[in-house]
Parts: C-alpha cells; structure tokens; sequence
C-alpha cells in the first residue's frame, strides 16, 4: 500500500521568504511524485513531476529514495502563492490504473 | 488548453435519492477517474476505469456507486441511495496514457441534507 504523509496542515510565511512544505511517502515500489495545487475555488493543477525536474514558477522538487521525501521549495515565496498544495503519489498495478495517492495538503499563506 | 468539464458545480439532494454526477474528460484521453475530498480532508480515489470498464476502486465505492460511459464522451458518476456522509467534493480527472499527468474537471460540490 502507498500512503503520503504532508506533516504540516498550514505554513505561513512573508513574501520574499523561502519556503518548504514537506511531502514523505511510502511505497514499496518505484514511486512517481507529483505536486498539485488548488487556488481558492479553482480546480487541483499540476505544479510538478519528478521524472520531469522542471521549475514551474520558480518552484522546484527533489525526489530523494533515501529520505522517501519529495519536499517543495521555493526561494522567494510571493503573495500569488498562497494556494493549498498536495503531494501525490502514483503507483501502476495491473497495467490499466496509475491511481494517485494524495497527502492531506499544505495550506500556504504568503503575508505581504 | 483542452479542460475537464463537471457539471453541475453544485447539486443539493435529499439523503435516499439518486444523483448523477457528470464528466466530460478530454476527447483523446484513455483512462478516466474519479475522487472526492470531503471538507477538510485530503483527496482520495474512487475508482478508475479504462477500455470500458472498472480497472480498480475502492473500499469507498461501494455497490452504492457507479459509473458509466455512456456514449463515448460523458463519464458519469451515479450514487444510487444518497447519505449524508456522501456529502464532498467530486473531482473527475482523465490522462492520455500513464506517462502524462492528470487534467482535473473543477468539481462538483455534492451536498446531501
């Protein structure tokens, strides 16, 4: 079974801050990480993969194995920001599903 | 950019009766989900289904829930005998193939009183 931990519920920080929210998982398989984010009232977007290692707005993510983290970090955080943000993990059984597995959300606050 | 479209945003129902909850998933795309978040809790699957059938779902979805496809485009979502603890938000979301990420549909909002 897969669970995602996000240990933090709420993460507040002033703009121009760097900022972190944590995402742990366990899988007993090769994982593929993902960051969603929900702005108020909108739909749940693609922020990240990690098989992709982009930056999307100036955001990044490192999967580390060792450490099963998939931790978000950006170094100037701004007010457009403040957002929910879920890790989600998918996993492939039988071929025909690639589920995703969601952490409970990190919701970010970016104070002027 | 091609969207997922939900319809409605918001359905009200009284506990016992049925709703169908709708989808439009992107025209080319294979595989078709479905989630809920009830309030203040984290996303969790419903079900998945590809080539026209279930591929898995689970312990949620019991036989309370079904979904449908009915005409190659629409992806519905019907809970036959609605409770109150059925009340959250629906997400639809399909992918082309299982190297590509998730297009999400903005939600229904279901509420049962």
């Amino acid at each position: 079974a897969q669970r995602v931990t996000q240990p933090e519920k709420l993460l507040s920080v002033f703009k121009g801050a760097p900022v972190e929210l944590k995402c742990n998982y366990s899988y007993s398989g090769s994982p593929e990480l993902f960051w969603y984010v929900q702005y108020s009232r909108q739909r749940l977007q693609l922020l990240l993969r990690h098989i992709s290692r982009e930056s999307i707005k100036g955001f990044t993510a490192d999967l580390n194995k060792g450490e099963t983290s998939f931790h978000l970090k950006k170094p100037f955080a701004q007010e457009e920001d403040s957002a929910m943000y879920y890790c989600a993990l998918r996993a492939v059984s039988g071929g025909s599903n690639y589920k995703l597995t969601f952490g409970k959300g990190t919701l970010l606050t970016v104070n002027p | 950019e091609p969207e997922v479209t939900q319809t409605p945003s918001h359905q009200v129902t009284q506990m016992g009766q049925e709703v169908i909850l709708r989808c439009v998933p992107i025209s080319n795309h294979l595989y078709f989900y479905w989630y809920r978040q009830i309030l203040g809790q984290k996303v969790e699957f419903l079900v998945s289904f590809y080539n026209n059938e279930i591929s898995e779902k689970s312990e949620i979805f019991d036989d309370q829930f079904s979904v449908e496809r009915p005409d190659g485009s629409n992806f519905t979502l019907k809970i036959r005998s609605t409770k109150l603890e059925d009340s959250a938000m629906y997400f639809c979301a399909s992918i082309l193939a299982g190297a590509y990420g998730y297009t999400f549909g903005s939600g229904t909002r279901l509420t049962v009183v």
